[in-house]
């Protein structure tokens, strides 16, 4: 699997804008890019995921570089539920998902 | 709608016990993969199925280690004569389908701690 590369930990404040990056320049055509975020004492969650395009959903916007070899996950208004490890992850065909370290995300209030 | 679940929430075994661990899928996903996650890590793949086939076990740590899906939906993962370097987190998450497109949705996990 392509590997990832992200910050090991940011911060935000509490309503504002988070933008979590993560590098993958050996991507292949076929790879999509997920992003999972884990909460403390939680199995991983689900926020979003995308092939070329940018993507929209109601957690977070997904920015992909034109040359996709890197990405951006856009947390619009963060709130201190939004503190967690978030995981840029690519997928391929062979289903399993591979993780890294992810980033650690903390919530100044 | 239900998520997945597991089962127990929380295990502890003494040291060369078995155990079995549960997991419900979404109702009607047909994939369903497990994970093992150690304190401070990311979760790492064991193994994979496609409705009731093994189609890849190649994280599975040791022969101790085996998962089964008789029916196609709901599975169980064994650790037999347990070590402590088996206690961890034990994730399943399923997923409608195959393919690089799909997510998956995670359980609450399993905390297995072998004393």
């Amino acid at each position: 699997d392509a590997k990832t590369t992200q910050p090991n930990s940011m911060e935000s404040n509490e309503e504002e804008p988070v933008h979590l990056p993560c590098n993958h320049s050996t991507i292949s055509g076929t790879d999509y890019i997920h992003w999972y975020r884990q909460l403390p004492s939680q199995g991983p969650e689900y926020v979003i995921h995308g092939l070329t395009s940018n993507v929209n959903n109601r957690m977070a916007s997904l920015a992909i570089a034109e040359d996709r070899k890197s990405s951006t996950l856009i947390l619009h208004r963060a709130t201190l539920r939004d503190a967690a490890v978030y995981y840029c992850i690519l997928k391929a065909g062979n289903e399993k998902l591979t993780f890294g370290t992810g980033t650690r995300l903390t919530i100044i209030p | 709608g239900a998520g997945v679940s597991q089962s127990p929430r929380y295990k502890v075994a003494k040291r060369g016990q078995d155990v079995a661990l549960r997991c419900d899928p979404i109702s009607g996903h047909v994939s369903l993969f497990w994970y093992q996650q150690a304190l401070g890590q990311g979760p790492e793949f064991l193994t994979y199925f496609q409705n009731e086939a093994q189609l890849d076990k190649s994280g599975l740590p040791s022969d101790r280690f085996f998962a089964e899906r008789p029916e196609g939906s709901v599975s169980t993962l064994k650790i037999q004569r347990t070590q402590q370097e088996d206690s961890a987190v034990y994730l399943c998450a399923s997923s409608f389908s195959g393919g690089a497109s799909y997510e998956q949705y995670f359980g609450p996990g399993t905390r297995l701690t072998v004393t």
